[in-house]
Formats: structure tokens, C-alpha cells, sequence
């Protein structure tokens, strides 16, 4: 089982809908969550953080947390054709930079 | 306020070479960590460092070998290069508190032929 998971994808959604991606994780003793979005070619860039079980809203991006089920999700609502790109899910243990990341779900917006 | 810089952008190294790469944190940020991303592996962690002590290492040969300065610019080394070394070596940046995200640079690509 990998330590993170995350949907296979390729994704494709309608420009204005809401694109979904998956995260789960293997390690109970996780921490913190993150999100990043990594264009073609491009660094990855951070999209959210979150710590705490519950949904933390950042503009058109809301993270959800259920630390129980070992779970991370994304929401992106209203998406945009500029949202195209791979989002790659992120763990960290507690005290460490050990970031463990997901393989990445490609995500196209159709216009 | 300035991004991690990396430097160089691109790289063409043969095998048996060794090669030094470079990265500036943002300022006031003092853990820098690396990462190996390839198409097959996806991103895995190098190493991290701290106040010039590497505190995390990855599962990598020690032909990988890093530093940091006391200015927290830090280096990675690759010696003996393999062609599957070829990969985006990527730098973050994070603040001290330990859970503070990271904060990605553009990179380096390096070739090996």
C-alpha cells in the first residue's frame, strides 16, 4: 500500500463545475495536509494547508480533513480552464519536513 | 518578498560526473529541503536542513550529499552521475515552526547522458 493515494485521474470537468480530488493516507500518525498544484513544466506551487479535521474554504478551494478515516480531499468550485494542471497531495509527521507525496491527479477544465 | 531561487535552471552532465546545485531560501526561512521529482518515482524527499544540520534524509545512496550555509543558502551534490539520475531536483523553503508548508523553487532539470 503506497502512503499516499490519490486518484488515478486523468480528471475532466466543465468550466463552473466542481472538480473533486481524493488524498488518502496510510500513516495514523500524520499531522499536516497539504495541497499543491504543479503546472506542465512548472515547481509545484502550494494551494492549501490544513491541520485539523473539518473543511478549511480558501477562495474556490476547500480542504477537507477526517483524520479517522484518513482522508484529505480538494474542492475546487467554479473551476476555470486555468485550473488545469496536476495536484499533487502532500503528508507531513509531526515535526518533520518529510513531505510524502501523492503520484497526482491530472485535472482538465473543458471551457 | 523574493522566492527560493534555485540555480542552474537546466543541466547536461554525463555519467561518472559529479554535479553542485544551489538554492536561496526566501529570506528568514532556515529549513531548506530537497526533492527529486522523475515522471516513474513522482516527488521524493532528499534531505533537509536546518541551522546547517541536516535533520532528515531520504531514502537516496550517499552519492547524494547536501549542506547548508550559515546564510541558509544550501547545495546538493550528486556524485558519480547515473543516467537515472536525470531528473527535477527541486528546493523548498519553510519557516521554523514545523508544520509550515513549503514553499517550492522552479528547479533544476539535470540531464544525464
Amino acid at each position: 500500500q503506497k502512503e499516499v493515494e490519490q486518484n488515478s485521474g486523468p480528471l475532466s470537468v466543465p468550466e463552473g463545475a466542481i472538480a473533486s480530488l481524493n488524498c488518502t493516507y496510510s500513516d495514523r500518525g500524520s499531522q499536516s495536509f497539504f495541497w499543491y498544484r504543479q503546472y506542465s513544466g512548472k515547481s509545484p506551487e502550494l494551494i492549501m494547508s490544513i491541520y485539523s479535521n473539518g473543511d478549511k474554504e480558501d477562495g474556490r478551494f476547500t480542504a477537507q480533513l477526517n483524520k479517522a478515516s484518513q482522508y484529505v480531499s480538494l474542492l475546487i468550485r467554479d473551476s476555470q480552464p486555468s485550473d488545469s494542471a496536476t495536484y499533487l497531495c502532500a503528508v507531513n509527521k509531526y515535526s518533520a519536513r518529510q513531505l510524502t507525496f501523492g503520484s497526482g491527479t491530472q485535472l482538465t477544465v473543458l471551457p | 518578498k523574493a522566492g527560493v531561487t534555485q540555480t542552474p535552471r537546466y543541466l547536461i552532465k554525463t555519467r561518472g560526473q559529479q554535479v553542485t546545485l544551489s538554492c536561496s531560501p526566501i529570506s528568514g526561512h532556515r529549513s531548506v529541503s530537497w526533492y527529486q521529482q522523475t515522471p516513474g518515482q513522482g516527488l521524493q524527499f532528499l534531505f533537509e536542513y536546518f541551522s546547517e544540520t541536516q535533520r532528515n534524509k531520504g531514502n537516496f545512496p550517499g552519492r547524494f550529499s547536501g549542506r547548508q550555509f550559515s546564510n541558509s543558502r544550501s547545495e546538493m551534490n550528486v556524485s558519480t552521475l547515473e543516467l537515472g539520475d536525470s531528473a527535477l531536483y527541486l528546493c523548498a523553503s519553510a519557516m521554523t515552526e514545523p508544520n509550515s508548508p513549503l514553499h517550492f523553487g522552479n528547479g533544476t532539470r539535470l540531464t544525464v547522458t
